[in-house]
């Protein structure tokens, strides 16, 4: 079973930047995985950010940003705000039309 | 503008089986699939299945073959989605999500439901 690993936590300073990664248990992940990033505010329904590696949904800020780094995908948020504070979660496409969610980060802005 | 308007509450007994609704607008409902995430509480995003909103066909997770059931009525532009032999770990808040073949992505969100399984 492959298991999409994200880092459980990071803390930025306002104004700062952070990188989120998406990683597999084996193998890397590369644009073939159609990676995406959803925000999702506790209580609330996910938002998709980022598809197919780098684009940004309708309305999403530039301050967030998608990229294949190494062996990973990867989410930077640049200028962290204070409403940036909450979930993101990656899901990559592993073929066959199954889909796997990573397990999830939350960032928190102090 | 595309919206996903999804059924209300559920409190079910366990063994029982329960059946979701996720209705779509503002888009061509035929031409994009539909697909059925769960989250419990306290816990990450999990993946369950899709549904091709026009020919019918689909695609389950694992997990839950043998369980789940999708099912799309293009004259309603209305997906559903069945899980029976429910037990306690069920209990999650279920969401809808349209999915986008150009990008491989799920785009949109419907608001979730919360089914509670509970004795």
């Amino acid at each position: 079973q492959t298991v999409v690993t994200q880092e459980p936590s990071f803390s930025v300073s306002p104004g700062g930047t952070v990188t989120l990664t998406c990683g597999l248990s084996s193998g890397s992940v590369s644009a073939t995985y159609y990676p995406s990033w959803n925000q999702q505010i506790p209580g609330q329904a996910p938002r998709t950010l980022i598809y197919s590696t780098n684009s940004r949904s309708s309305g999403v800020p530039d301050r967030f940003s998608g990229s294949i780094l190494g062996n990973k995908a990867a989410l930077t948020i640049t200028g962290a705000q204070a409403d940036d504070e909450c979930d993101y979660y990656c899901v990559l496409y592993m073929g066959s039309g199954i889909y796997v969610f990573g397990t999830g980060t939350r960032v928190t802005v102090l | 503008q595309v919206q996903l308007v999804q059924s209300g509450a559920e409190v079910k007994k366990p063994g029982a089986s329960v059946k979701l609704s996720c209705r779509a607008s503002g888009y061509t409902f035929t031409t994009y699939s539909v697909h059925w995430v769960r989250q419990a509480p306290g816990q990450g995003l999990e993946w369950m299945g899709w549904i091709n909103a026009g020919h019918g066909n689909t695609k389950y997770s694992q997990k839950f073959q043998g369980r789940v059931t999708i099912i799309s009525d293009t004259s309603a532009t209305t997906a559903y989605m069945e899980l029976s032999s429910l037990r306690s770990e069920d209990t999650a808040v279920y969401y809808c999500a349209r999915g986008n073949y150009d990008i491989l992505t799920l785009d949109y969100w419907g608001q979730g439901t919360l089914v509670t399984v509970s004795s």
